[in-house]
């Protein structure tokens, strides 16, 4: 059992440079998110899903776009990075109401 | 919206000695509060979880939290710290209707021998 699992681990990207990141959950969880943790900053969120077909926008959601096309995928964005979204980014997924969420590894993107 | 303050950043405990970290929230109805524990380079495990009910709820790792509605906190303790307990811990707040989770910046501890 994987639970949720980020691809990739790692990526250095050049500005203005595009790619996108993969969450997969085995769970057959309805919900799904995508964080961003930064030093002294706690996990923000920016994107998240309430099931398959539906996205919506979380606090930090500019210059990042989402995508659940099937239910247990989570695809995130970055249409043109930027140095600010140098970060590790963490997908999660849960179940509706009183469910835990579970987190994948992360994702630490640096963008130069 | 709900949120999470944790006001301590870093907190160093010697091992053995009884360790707090304190998460204040705030949420206009009962909110489902978290711990959660990251150790470097790592995702985020759970360590407990308070939906209702007894307002002290004991996790994994020894760890216990109490959640005090007059206080608006949901503290987290465990009476003998391990060096294995140094990490970041984070504090995390659940709402209505869809359950987004709202995360403290978070309280490192650092365990000296």
């Amino acid at each position: 059992n994987a639970g949720v699992t980020q691809t990739p681990k790692f990526r250095v990207l050049k500005t203005g440079q595009s790619m996108t990141l993969l969450c997969a959950q085995d769970m057959n969880h309805e919900y799904m998110y995508w964080y961003r943790q930064d030093p002294g900053m706690g996990l923000r969120l920016i994107h998240y899903s309430v099931g398959e077909g539906t996205t919506a926008k979380g606090e930090v959601p500019d210059g990042y776009n989402v995508s659940r096309l099937k239910k247990q995928n989570f695809l995130l964005g970055l249409e043109s990075a930027a140095p600010s979204q140098t970060s590790v980014y963490f997908c999660a997924s849960r179940y509706p109401g009183q469910g835990e969420a579970f987190f994948g590894q992360g994702t630490r993107l640096t963008v130069v | 919206a709900q949120s999470v303050t944790q006001p301590d950043i870093h907190i160093t405990v010697s091992e053995g000695a009884s360790l707090e970290l304190r998460c204040n929230y705030s949420y206009g109805a009962t909110p489902y509060l978290f711990w959660y524990v990251q150790s470097p380079g790592q995702g985020l495990q759970l360590l407990l979880k308070y939906f209702s009910g007894d307002t002290l709820v004991q996790g994994i790792k020894g760890f216990e939290a109490e959640f005090k509605r007059s206080q608006s906190s949901f503290n987290l303790r465990k009476p003998s710290v391990h060096w294995s307990d140094a990490a970041e811990y984070f504090c995390a707040v659940g709402a209505r209707p869809d359950y987004k989770l709202s995360f403290g910046a978070g309280t490192t501890v650092t365990v000296r021998a």
